[in-house]
Protein backbone atom coordinates (compact mmCIF):
# COMPACT_ATOMS: atom_id res chain seq x y z
CA UNK A 1 0.00 0.00 0.00
CA UNK A 2 1.40 3.25 -1.00
CA UNK A 3 0.27 4.95 1.77
CA UNK A 4 -1.91 8.21 1.66
CA UNK A 5 -1.14 10.19 -1.73
CA UNK A 6 -1.36 14.15 -3.07
CA UNK A 7 -1.07 16.23 -6.02
CA UNK A 8 1.06 18.11 -6.93
CA UNK A 9 3.99 18.20 -4.18
CA UNK A 10 4.54 21.30 -5.52
CA UNK A 11 2.78 24.53 -6.57
CA UNK A 12 2.95 28.19 -7.62
CA UNK A 13 0.26 30.45 -7.66
CA UNK A 14 -0.14 34.09 -7.54
CA UNK A 15 -2.63 36.15 -5.79
CA UNK A 16 -5.87 36.01 -6.59
CA UNK A 17 -5.96 32.51 -8.64
CA UNK A 18 -7.42 29.63 -7.25
CA UNK A 19 -5.84 26.11 -6.52
CA UNK A 20 -7.10 22.45 -6.05
CA UNK A 21 -4.75 20.31 -4.16
CA UNK A 22 -5.93 16.07 -4.26
CA UNK A 23 -5.78 13.39 -1.87
CA UNK A 24 -6.02 9.61 -1.71
CA UNK A 25 -6.76 7.61 1.29
CA UNK A 26 -5.24 4.77 2.39
CA UNK A 27 -7.70 1.58 1.18
CA UNK A 28 -9.99 1.37 3.24
CA UNK A 29 -10.41 4.61 4.92
CA UNK A 30 -13.48 6.67 4.73
CA UNK A 31 -12.73 9.39 6.42
CA UNK A 32 -10.05 12.09 5.30
CA UNK A 33 -8.94 15.60 6.90
CA UNK A 34 -7.00 18.49 5.73
CA UNK A 35 -4.67 20.43 7.61
CA UNK A 36 -2.73 23.46 6.68
CA UNK A 37 1.03 23.59 8.26
CA UNK A 38 2.59 27.10 8.11
CA UNK A 39 6.69 26.91 8.27
CA UNK A 40 8.25 26.89 11.67
CA UNK A 41 4.22 25.88 12.88
CA UNK A 42 2.84 22.93 13.87
CA UNK A 43 -0.29 21.24 11.37
CA UNK A 44 -3.44 23.54 11.74
CA UNK A 45 -7.05 21.58 10.74
CA UNK A 46 -8.81 22.82 8.32
CA UNK A 47 -11.67 20.35 7.63
CA UNK A 48 -12.76 17.04 8.07
CA UNK A 49 -15.03 14.73 5.50
CA UNK A 50 -16.58 11.13 5.93
CA UNK A 51 -18.93 9.33 3.14
CA UNK A 52 -18.54 12.60 1.35
CA UNK A 53 -20.18 14.97 4.21
CA UNK A 54 -18.31 17.82 5.92
CA UNK A 55 -17.60 16.41 9.36
CA UNK A 56 -15.59 19.31 11.14
CA UNK A 57 -14.30 22.26 9.93
CA UNK A 58 -11.57 24.76 11.26
CA UNK A 59 -11.26 28.69 11.84
CA UNK A 60 -10.64 29.25 7.70
CA UNK A 61 -12.64 31.76 5.33
CA UNK A 62 -15.11 30.38 2.76
CA UNK A 63 -12.16 30.99 0.31
CA UNK A 64 -11.08 27.58 1.59
CA UNK A 65 -13.82 24.48 0.49
CA UNK A 66 -13.34 21.05 0.14
CA UNK A 67 -15.57 17.78 -1.09
CA UNK A 68 -15.45 13.95 -1.17
CA UNK A 69 -15.68 11.53 -3.82
CA UNK A 70 -17.39 8.23 -3.85
CA UNK A 71 -14.26 6.58 -3.99
CA UNK A 72 -13.18 8.64 -0.88
CA UNK A 73 -10.78 10.75 -2.48
CA UNK A 74 -10.73 14.26 -1.77
CA UNK A 75 -10.06 17.77 -3.05
CA UNK A 76 -9.10 20.96 -1.55
CA UNK A 77 -9.96 24.08 -3.24
CA UNK A 78 -8.59 27.69 -2.11
CA UNK A 79 -9.88 30.31 -3.98
CA UNK A 80 -8.95 34.14 -4.41
CA UNK A 81 -5.05 33.31 -2.77
CA UNK A 82 -3.27 35.62 -0.66
CA UNK A 83 0.70 35.71 0.22
CA UNK A 84 -0.36 34.16 3.64
CA UNK A 85 -2.11 30.87 2.07
CA UNK A 86 1.84 30.11 1.36
CA UNK A 87 2.39 26.74 2.83
CA UNK A 88 2.27 22.79 3.27
CA UNK A 89 -0.83 21.74 3.23
CA UNK A 90 -1.57 18.41 4.24
CA UNK A 91 -4.12 15.53 3.87
CA UNK A 92 -4.82 12.59 6.56
CA UNK A 93 -6.88 9.62 6.58
CA UNK A 94 -8.26 7.71 8.74
CA UNK A 95 -10.67 4.56 9.58
CA UNK A 96 -14.18 5.24 10.37
CA UNK A 97 -15.69 3.53 13.13
CA UNK A 98 -18.60 4.72 15.72
CA UNK A 99 -15.26 4.77 18.53
CA UNK A 100 -13.48 7.46 16.08
CA UNK A 101 -11.61 8.17 19.05
CA UNK A 102 -9.47 5.29 18.64
CA UNK A 103 -8.57 5.62 15.19
CA UNK A 104 -5.14 7.03 13.94
CA UNK A 105 -4.61 9.63 11.56
CA UNK A 106 -2.33 8.89 8.80
CA UNK A 107 -0.81 11.65 6.48
CA UNK A 108 0.39 12.24 3.03
CA UNK A 109 3.71 13.95 2.21
CA UNK A 110 1.82 17.14 1.43
CA UNK A 111 1.62 19.78 -1.13
CA UNK A 112 3.74 22.57 -0.77
CA UNK A 113 1.72 25.86 -2.65
CA UNK A 114 3.69 28.63 -2.82
CA UNK A 115 1.75 32.01 -3.97
CA UNK A 116 3.54 35.35 -5.14
CA UNK B 1 -11.15 26.27 23.11
CA UNK B 2 -8.18 23.22 22.87
CA UNK B 3 -4.61 24.25 22.90
CA UNK B 4 -1.53 22.40 22.53
CA UNK B 5 1.76 24.12 24.05
CA UNK B 6 5.37 22.80 23.20
CA UNK B 7 7.52 25.02 25.16
CA UNK B 8 11.02 24.25 23.89
CA UNK B 9 11.27 24.93 20.09
CA UNK B 10 14.70 23.23 20.32
CA UNK B 11 16.16 20.36 21.85
CA UNK B 12 19.61 19.28 22.12
CA UNK B 13 21.29 16.06 24.18
CA UNK B 14 23.94 13.63 23.58
CA UNK B 15 23.87 10.38 22.58
CA UNK B 16 23.15 7.87 25.51
CA UNK B 17 21.64 11.09 27.85
CA UNK B 18 17.62 11.13 28.81
CA UNK B 19 15.64 13.19 26.67
CA UNK B 20 12.40 14.45 27.53
CA UNK B 21 10.05 16.84 25.20
CA UNK B 22 7.42 18.90 27.10
CA UNK B 23 3.61 19.02 26.29
CA UNK B 24 1.30 20.82 27.64
CA UNK B 25 -2.68 21.36 27.18
CA UNK B 26 -5.73 22.75 27.92
CA UNK B 27 -9.30 21.11 27.13
CA UNK B 28 -12.62 20.90 28.82
CA UNK B 29 -13.36 17.16 28.07
CA UNK B 30 -11.78 14.29 28.13
CA UNK B 31 -8.55 14.60 25.67
CA UNK B 32 -7.13 11.89 23.55
CA UNK B 33 -3.28 12.81 23.14
CA UNK B 34 -0.64 11.81 20.62
CA UNK B 35 2.48 12.66 19.33
CA UNK B 36 4.08 12.27 16.30
CA UNK B 37 6.93 12.98 14.86
CA UNK B 38 8.62 13.64 11.14
CA UNK B 39 12.01 12.59 10.28
CA UNK B 40 14.06 14.61 8.02
CA UNK B 41 12.52 14.12 4.34
CA UNK B 42 9.35 11.96 5.47
CA UNK B 43 5.86 12.28 5.92
CA UNK B 44 4.65 12.83 9.75
CA UNK B 45 3.44 9.93 11.27
CA UNK B 46 2.24 8.53 14.55
CA UNK B 47 4.93 8.01 17.35
CA UNK B 48 2.58 6.98 20.53
CA UNK B 49 -0.93 7.67 21.66
CA UNK B 50 -1.78 7.74 25.06
CA UNK B 51 -4.67 4.97 25.46
CA UNK B 52 -2.04 2.63 24.09
CA UNK B 53 0.03 3.03 26.85
CA UNK B 54 3.05 1.72 25.35
CA UNK B 55 6.48 2.29 24.40
CA UNK B 56 8.03 2.90 20.78
CA UNK B 57 11.73 2.87 19.85
CA UNK B 58 11.99 3.22 23.53
CA UNK B 59 9.54 6.40 24.00
CA UNK B 60 7.21 6.62 26.50
CA UNK B 61 4.67 9.64 27.64
CA UNK B 62 2.63 9.52 30.26
CA UNK B 63 -0.60 11.61 30.51
CA UNK B 64 -1.17 13.34 34.02
CA UNK B 65 -4.64 14.87 33.87
CA UNK B 66 -3.47 16.85 36.85
CA UNK B 67 -1.05 19.06 35.69
CA UNK B 68 -2.32 18.60 32.18
CA UNK B 69 0.99 17.27 30.51
CA UNK B 70 2.11 14.41 28.34
CA UNK B 71 6.01 14.65 28.36
CA UNK B 72 7.57 12.84 25.80
CA UNK B 73 10.33 10.38 27.51
CA UNK B 74 13.67 8.27 26.68
CA UNK B 75 15.87 6.94 28.82
CA UNK B 76 19.00 7.04 26.36
CA UNK B 77 18.21 9.12 22.99
CA UNK B 78 19.67 7.57 19.98
CA UNK B 79 21.26 9.60 16.91
CA UNK B 80 18.91 8.30 14.73
CA UNK B 81 16.24 10.01 17.56
CA UNK B 82 16.37 13.56 15.31
CA UNK B 83 13.89 14.52 14.37
CA UNK B 84 10.75 17.05 14.73
CA UNK B 85 8.26 16.05 17.54
CA UNK B 86 4.38 17.43 17.70
CA UNK B 87 2.60 16.83 20.33
CA UNK B 88 -1.18 16.87 19.48
CA UNK B 89 -4.99 16.81 21.02
CA UNK B 90 -7.55 14.88 19.57
CA UNK B 91 -11.26 16.08 20.00
CA UNK B 92 -12.48 12.75 21.11
CA UNK B 93 -16.75 14.24 21.03
CA UNK B 94 -18.80 16.68 19.94
CA UNK B 95 -19.14 16.85 16.08
CA UNK B 96 -15.54 17.36 15.04
CA UNK B 97 -14.20 13.40 15.42
CA UNK B 98 -10.97 13.92 13.46
CA UNK B 99 -9.80 17.24 14.64
CA UNK B 100 -6.41 17.16 15.74
CA UNK B 101 -5.03 19.89 17.63
CA UNK B 102 -0.73 20.53 17.48
CA UNK B 103 1.36 22.42 19.21
CA UNK B 104 4.23 24.17 17.37
CA UNK B 105 6.46 20.95 17.54
CA UNK B 106 10.06 20.52 19.11
CA UNK B 107 13.24 19.84 16.99
CA UNK B 108 15.10 17.09 18.96
CA UNK B 109 19.14 17.36 17.88
CA UNK B 110 21.07 14.07 19.24
CA UNK B 111 24.73 14.63 19.18
CA UNK B 112 27.06 11.79 18.81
Amino acid sequence: DAGVTQSPTHLIKTRGQHVTLRCSPISGHKSVSWYQQVLGQGPQFIFQYYEKEERGRGNFPDRFSARQFPNYSSELNVNALLLGDSALYLCASSPWTSRMRQETQYFGPGTRLLVL
Amino acid sequence: AQRVTQPEKLLSVFKGAPVELKCNYSYSGSPELFWYVQYSRQRLQLLLRHISRESIKGFTADLNKGETSFHLKKPFAQEEDSAMYYCALKDAGGTSYGKLTFGQGTILTVHP
